[in-house]
């Protein structure tokens, strides 16, 4: 089956550093997704990003299919950014079917 | 604007008791529908999706049964709950099955004794 495996498992921060969090996967065909996942436990989606580069804010998603590989780019850090990220391997790009990693645990100190 | 409710937030039930959770989807006609579970300190799981009334497609089954009695509800259920049912457990939706992105619930919390 897919794998996708997240590195590093965890993170500390200080605030104002930047992260740098990682995403490899098993197979070639398929869409990345990034999420967010609040101390809470609920999920916000970041990036839906298939190929290339996308940005929004402080936040950059880079997807490179052919290595099999995804990144997800923090920027100057900031303590609310603390919560585990996630990344999805949807495959064919299809929702019906993701695959999770087990995610990045960041935190981030003031 | 959409808006995704999922009841209950937290339920604490027997092993062998029945389960229901919820979720609705409001703004949003014939959303694509999702179920996942998380066991505590575990990876997220997909369990279930719809893309229409009355169509349920398993993923992972785990002893449990979703159903999608109507357009905008998703329902995850079982008849005896196991003690490895505990977890979180999250609804989302999307606008279509493929390259679109996903919208979750808030979550319920399970604790299975």
């Amino acid at each position: 089956g897919q794998q996708v495996q997240q590195s590093p498992a965890s993170l500390v921060l200080q605030e104002g550093e930047n992260a740098e969090l990682q995403c490899n996967f098993s197979t070639s065909l398929n869409s990345m997704q990034w999420f967010y996942q609040r101390p809470g436990g609920s999920l916000v989606s970041l990036f839906y990003n298939p190929s290339g580069t996308k940005h929004s804010g402080r936040l950059t998603s880079t997807t490179v299919i052919k290595e099999r590989r995804s990144s997800l780019h923090i920027s100057s850090s900031q303590t609310t950014d603390s919560g585990t990220y996630l990344c999805a391997l949807a495959s064919g790009g299809s929702n019906a079917k993701l695959t999770f990693g087990k995610g990045t645990k960041l935190s981030v100190k003031s | 604007a959409q808006t995704i409710h999922q009841w209950p937030v937290a339920e604490i039930k027997a092993v062998g008791s029945p389960l229901s959770l919820g979720c609705t989807i409001k703004g949003k006609s014939s959303p694509n529908l999702y179920w996942y579970w998380q066991a505590t300190g575990g990876t997220l799981q997909q369990l279930f999706y719809s893309i229409t009334v009355g169509q349920v497609e398993s993923v992972v089954q785990l002893n449990l049964s979703a159903s999608r009695p109507k357009d905008d509800q998703f329902i995850l259920s079982t008849e005896k709950l196991l003690l490895s049912h505990s977890g979180f457990y999250l609804c989302a939706w999307s606008l279509q099955v493929s390259n679109e992105r996903l919208f979750f619930g808030h979550g319920t919390k399970l604790s299975v004794l």
